[in-house]
């Protein structure tokens, strides 16, 4: 079993719809949650981050961990089409290692 | 330059050849990464240095040499690799900070083929 599991999509959705990203884990010693968008021919660029439980928002971004059912979630309101991209979680105990997820690509259709 | 940037962005090789990637950070950080991203598969991380000492080495094949000449430079140094080493390799770079966790800054990677 990976330690953590995404769905590789492809995930398409009109412009303007709210858009729901997951992600599960298997350890629950992960303590540090995070989310990547990566762009064709780039690299990631870290999104969200969040510590333990809860919720956090920016702008039209929030992410959402419950660690209770070890499930972590981004949400992004009033999609755009610069929103397209492959948007990766990414989990961690500690310093440095992050154990990522393989992915989610997303289209947002005008 | 600002961030992380790698050098070449593209890099075709036949198995017998030797190739380096190089990468450099202008982001004043103390430890530097190398992953490899392969289509429909999650990020492997291959490397960790934590000022300049490396730390990890997740049971990469000994084709796959780093060097980290200092906290700005790393390289990846390439030597008869297998047509299923084609990938994307990134570099990243972070804090390190004792304890916790540290964001990391990737660069835009190197686009790698074998042949």
């Amino acid at each position: 079993q990976k330690e953590v599991e995404q769905d590789p999509g492809p995930l398409s959705v009109p412009e303007g719809a709210i858009v729901s990203l997951n992600c599960t884990y298997s350890n629950s010693a992960f303590q540090y949650f995070m989310w990547y968008r990566q762009y064709s021919r780039k690299g990631p660029e870290l999104l969200m981050y969040t510590y333990s439980s809860g919720n956090k928002e920016d702008g039209r971004f929030t992410a959402q961990v419950d660690k209770s059912s070890k499930y972590i979630s981004l949400f992004i309101r009033d999609s755009q089409p610069s929103d397209s991209a492959t948007y990766l979680c990414a989990c961690s105990r500690g310093a440095q290692k992050l154990v990522f997820g393989q992915g989610t690509r997303l289209t947002i259709n005008p | 330059e600002t961030g992380v940037t790698q050098t070449p962005r593209h890099l075709v090789m036949g198995m017998t050849n030797k190739k380096s990637l190089k990468c450099e950070q202008h982001l004043g950080h103390n430890a530097m990464y190398w992953y490899k991203q392969s289509a429909k598969k999650p990020l492997e991380l291959m490397f960790v240095y934590s000022l300049e000492e490396r730390v990890e080495n997740n049971s990469v094949p000994s084709r796959f040499s780093p060097e980290c000449p200092n906290s700005s430079h790393l390289f990846l140094h390439l030597h008869t690799l297998q047509p299923e080493d084609s990938a994307l390799y990134l570099c990243a770079s972070s804090q390190d900070p004792v304890g916790g966790t540290d964001t990391q800054y990737f660069g835009p990677g190197t686009r790698l083929t074998v042949l």
